[in-house]
């Protein structure tokens, strides 16, 4: 049962221009949502995160976006440098639960100069 | 502010033989969850402990696997009688607080191969 999803495996976008990373959800239990990147042999590095009592939440390059409805959340970067080239993975938690992420299998994006 | 540290950063293990992955939480956090990445896959929730305590080991097969965080030292993920199938980067990740919502900090994970 694959509770998050992230559909597609790889993005390519040129430097510069906009990043925007898709992921799904099944669970209508999480309240909140959080995005990581992983570069290769590293841990994963927390990014941004949004609770479900908002449909938006901006830091800096990077905006994610939550539509319930939809079970459906975006991550935009904007511009995309060279160095976000990395996995990006999005999970879910629920305050109801005990604080375990549940994450998607990730989108790795290659930014080129 | 060292992060979350975990160690060794690669062992090798021949089939049979036990495995000992140790975790350091941030220095403040008192949570620590473990996650399992297979090759090509997202990371999967395994255990979730507070000190001396279990919280949450849903994700954990039920045989062969255990983990623990004593009062002092690290917490420790322990493999025994290793199968090739237990390859994979495992994660240790922490928190300060079981609060709704609290962030996770991940370390750099131990790439187990099994010979």
């Amino acid at each position: 049962d694959q509770q998050v999803k992230q559909n597609s495996p790889s993005l390519s976008v040129q430097e510069g221009r906009i990043s925007i990373l898709n992921c799904d959800y099944t669970n209508s239990m999480f309240d909140y949502f959080l995005w990581y990147k992983k570069y290769p042999a590293e841990g994963p590095t927390f990014l941004i995160s949004i609770s479900s009592i908002k449909d938006k939440n901006e830091d800096g390059r990077f905006t994610v976006f939550l539509n319930k409805s939809a079970k459906h959340l975006s991550l935009h970067i904007v511009p995309s440098q060279p160095g976000d080239s990395a996995v990006y993975f999005c999970a879910g938690g629920s305050s109801s639960n005990t604080g375990k992420l549940i994450f998607g299998q990730g989108t790795t994006l290659q930014v080129k100069p | 502010n060292a992060g979350v540290m975990q160690n060794p950063r690669h062992l090798v293990r021949r089939r049979g033989q036990e495995a000992r992955l140790r975790c350091s939480p941030m220095k403040g956090h008192s949570h620590v969850y473990w996650y399992r990445q297979l090759p090509e896959e997202g990371l999967k929730f395994m255990v979730y402990l507070q000190k001396e305590n279990i919280i949450d080991e849903s994700g954990m097969p039920k045989e062969r696997f255990s983990a623990e965080f004593p009062k002092e030292g690290p917490s420790i993920l322990r493999i025994q009688q290793v199968v090739r199938g237990d390859s994979a980067a495992y994660f240790c990740a922490s928190s300060p607080a079981m609060r709704a919502q609290e962030t996770q900090y991940f370390g750099p994970g131990t790439r187990l191969l099994v010979l």
